[in-house]
């Protein structure tokens, strides 16, 4: 399978800790983005990735948040001191961008849910 | 502020019909916008892509217009078939950010 793919696909913790998430993107592609969802919405824009570089964050994006994408590569979304508002489901998208053009392709998530 | 909007929240049509999906957004100044596909618990399926430079993109049962000018797009689907059944989402780019709407639950009836 050479979709993204994103791991755990399930997450319940408990309030105060700490959880993070992993995603592989499709491997030649150079953009990298994390989205949430609540039920009834639709995806909001946390962050993204051009290679290594984290080039856009949301205001949505709060200081318990981080993310990282150190060699370009997979990516981690580490949330600290969750709580229970936290409880969504996290995407990974990720794309090739070349002579303007864009496609995202995403991943089929992880759940969390904060008790 | 981007807003994007996607009217109606909720779709049930016979088995067969073509039908229309709307999606709306206040600010005309996009990148692209993309129509996605998302079934129960699961990640989005990219359905559709259009360039702010075009005007429309079809694949198989699926046409999609854009009117940036008046900040519309509309998804086609024709001969709806029990395996559409899916919430449908459009989202529009300006630089590095994408908006998505809500989405629109269709249900085709068998």
């Amino acid at each position: 399978d050479t979709g993204v793919s994103q791991d755990p696909r399930h997450k319940i913790t408990k309030r105060g800790q700490n959880v993070t998430f992993r995603c592989d993107p499709i491997s030649e592609h150079n953009r990298l983005y994390w989205y949430r969802q609540t039920l009834g919405q639709g995806p909001e824009f946390l962050t993204y990735f051009q290679n290594e570089a984290q080039l856009e964050k949301s205001r949505l994006l709060s200081d318990r948040f981080s993310a990282e994408r150190p060699k370009g590569s997979f990516s981690t979304l580490e949330i600290q001191r969750t709580e229970q508002g936290d409880s969504a489901m996290y995407l990974c998208a990720s794309s090739l961008e070349q002579d303007g053009k864009e496609t995202q392709y995403f991943g089929p998530g992880t759940r969390l849910l904060v008790l | 502020k981007q807003e994007v909007t996607q009217i109606p929240a909720a779709l049930s049509v016979p088995e067969g019909e073509n039908l229309v999906l709307n999606c709306s957004f206040t600010d005309s100044a996009i990148y692209n916008l993309q129509w996605f596909r998302q079934d129960p618990g699961k990640g989005l399926t990219s359905l559709l892509l259009i360039q702010s430079s075009q005007r429309e993109q079809t694949s198989g049962r699926l046409n999609a217009s854009l009117d940036k000018s008046s900040g519309r797009s509309t998804l086609y689907i024709a001969a709806s078939q029990p395996g559409d059944s899916a919430t449908y989402l459009c989202a529009v780019r300006r630089d590095d950010k994408i908006i998505f709407g809500k989405g629109t639950r269709l249900h085709i009836l068998p």
